[in-house]
């Protein structure tokens, strides 16, 4: 069964520290791995997303995310963090083959302080 | 602009009645989803549709029913059988049903219902 975990449910960093979102997966075959942010009371926004090719992918705002096989992590980076980073960030992985279904992560809460 | 829009904003429904949230896409998407959000616990998937006049049960779909009846429109109504229906409602959509291409979704901004 296909799974998503993100392990924190929030994540404090100062402005321009480098931030870390963790997620880690579990999906029979290849993944595709993706990212959405949410800000309050709207819907989610498309940020990046793995499907093949270079484990590093660069996405939206400045975000990126490295793909590791062996850990079966996609964790969401970004070197510099913005107070307007502060938002709801969402993990989710689909199979390649057998199923078409998205399944999102619970949700890490950033918080980014001036 | 080319997107997803959903109405009402902010929806108030007494114990015991129907209603219906409005989702519309210009985006000319195949597949279009709804999904429910509640605190702690990521999107939960209610109803699915891959092409116009198709649709199929998600995860959670009792108490729920859709119609897809135009490409644009995926309407869901919430019954009075569902038993707990407060919460975020989200609508998506994808170019294409368990495509390879693509498989980016495209969410409306919800719809916040309360029941009194």
């Amino acid at each position: 069964a296909q799974s998503v975990a993100q392990p924190e449910d929030q994540v404090n960093v100062a402005e321009g520290n480098p931030l870390t979102v963790k997620c880690t997966y579990s999906v029979s075959g290849n993944p595709y791995l993706f990212w959405y942010v949410q800000y309050p009371n709207r819907g989610l926004q498309f940020l990046l997303k793995y499907i093949t090719g270079d484990n590093l992918v660069k996405g939206s705002y400045g975000f990126e995310a490295e793909f590791n096989k062996s850990q079966t992590s996609f964790h969401l980076k970004k070197p510099s963090a913005l107070v307007s980073d502060s938002a709801l960030y969402f993990c989710a992985v689909r199979a390649v083959t057998g199923g078409f279904k998205t399944i999102f992560g619970a949700g890490t809460r950033l918080f980014v302080k001036a | 602009d080319g997107g997803i829009t959903q109405s009402p904003k902010y929806l108030f429904r007494k114990e015991g009645q129907n209603v219906t949230l409005s989702c519309e896409q210009n985006l000319n998407h195949d597949a279009m989803y709804w999904y429910r959000q509640d605190p702690g616990q990521g999107l939960r998937l209610i109803y699915y549709s891959q092409i116009v006049n198709d649709f199929q049960k998600g995860d959670i779909a009792e108490g729920y029913s859709v119609s897809r009846e135009k490409k644009e429109s995926f309407p869901l109504t919430v019954t009075s059988a569902q038993k707990n229906p407060t919460a975020f409602y989200l609508c998506a959509s994808t170019v294409d049903f368990g495509g390879r291409t693509t498989d980016t979704q495209y969410f409306g901004p919800g719809t916040r219902l309360t029941v009194l």
